[in-house]
């Protein structure tokens, strides 16, 4: 199993901010996910980040929206940049320690006003 | 267009029914099959794995259909604590060591379980 403590639990930003979250794991692993859960919708992937290498958006998604850290197997970070009321979601971090089973932080609750 | 569909719910029950949770997914080539479960503003966490033999894990039995890509979760002799949103849930590439894998959500059903 993994444990995940992701932060801060929720925000409200100002439009035009950026907010960071982050993500620890009680142990290493190769890959994060982060995830963005819009009202009353499902989870949809926003990319796939690896240690050492940039990460990788779907479709939607840009680097420049949503830029990811990943310095070292246990830790990384989200920027929600330039927010807009758009933006408000609920967002998370999950990891696939040894498979087939993804683990998912607390979550993060954004509302931009 | 939807990748993986579910019923719609909400669903309401009264303690002790059985209900059926039914899923189809559009990528033939997914490799593995989930139930999640989610509670009211938590994360979701993984109910059970759904194979082609069906599994069955207390009240609760999953069945997958390849050839209709067609999922089901029931759930029997419902309890109060089964109240939650159940996610339909599918990877679609070979999980080795973490790589190449991506899930993909249903958009989740409502459940309540009434006294």
């Amino acid at each position: 199993s993994a444990v995940i403590s992701q932060k801060p639990s929720r925000d409200i930003c100002q439009r035009g901010t950026s907010l960071t979250i982050q993500c620890q794991v009680d142990s290493q692993v190769t890959m994060m996910f982060w995830y963005r859960q819009q009202p009353g919708q499902s989870l949809t992937l926003i990319a796939t980040a690896n240690q050492g290498s940039e990460a990788t958006y779907e479709s939607g998604f840009v680097i420049d929206k949503f830029p990811i850290s990943r310095p070292n197997l246990t830790f990384s970070t989200l920027t929600v940049s330039n927010m807009s009321p758009e933006d408000s979601s609920i967002y998370l971090c999950s990891v696939v320690p040894r498979g087939p089973e993804a683990f998912f932080g607390q979550g993060t609750r954004l509302t931009v006003v | 267009r939807k990748e993986v569909e579910q019923d719609p719910g909400p669903f309401n029950v009264p303690e002790g029914a059985t209900v059926a949770f039914n899923c189809t997914y559009s990528n033939s080539a997914s490799q593995s099959f989930f139930w999640y479960r989610q509670d009211c503003r938590k994360e979701p966490k993984l109910l059970m794995s759904v194979y082609s033999s069906g599994n069955e894990d207390g009240r609760f039995t999953a069945q997958l259909n390849r050839a209709s890509q067609y999922i089901s979760l029931l759930i029997r002799d419902s309890k109060l604590s089964d109240s939650a949103t159940y996610l339909c849930v599918v990877n679609e590439w070979e999980n080795s060591g973490g790589s190449n894998y991506k899930l993909t959500f249903g958009k989740g059903t409502l459940l309540t379980v009434n006294p």
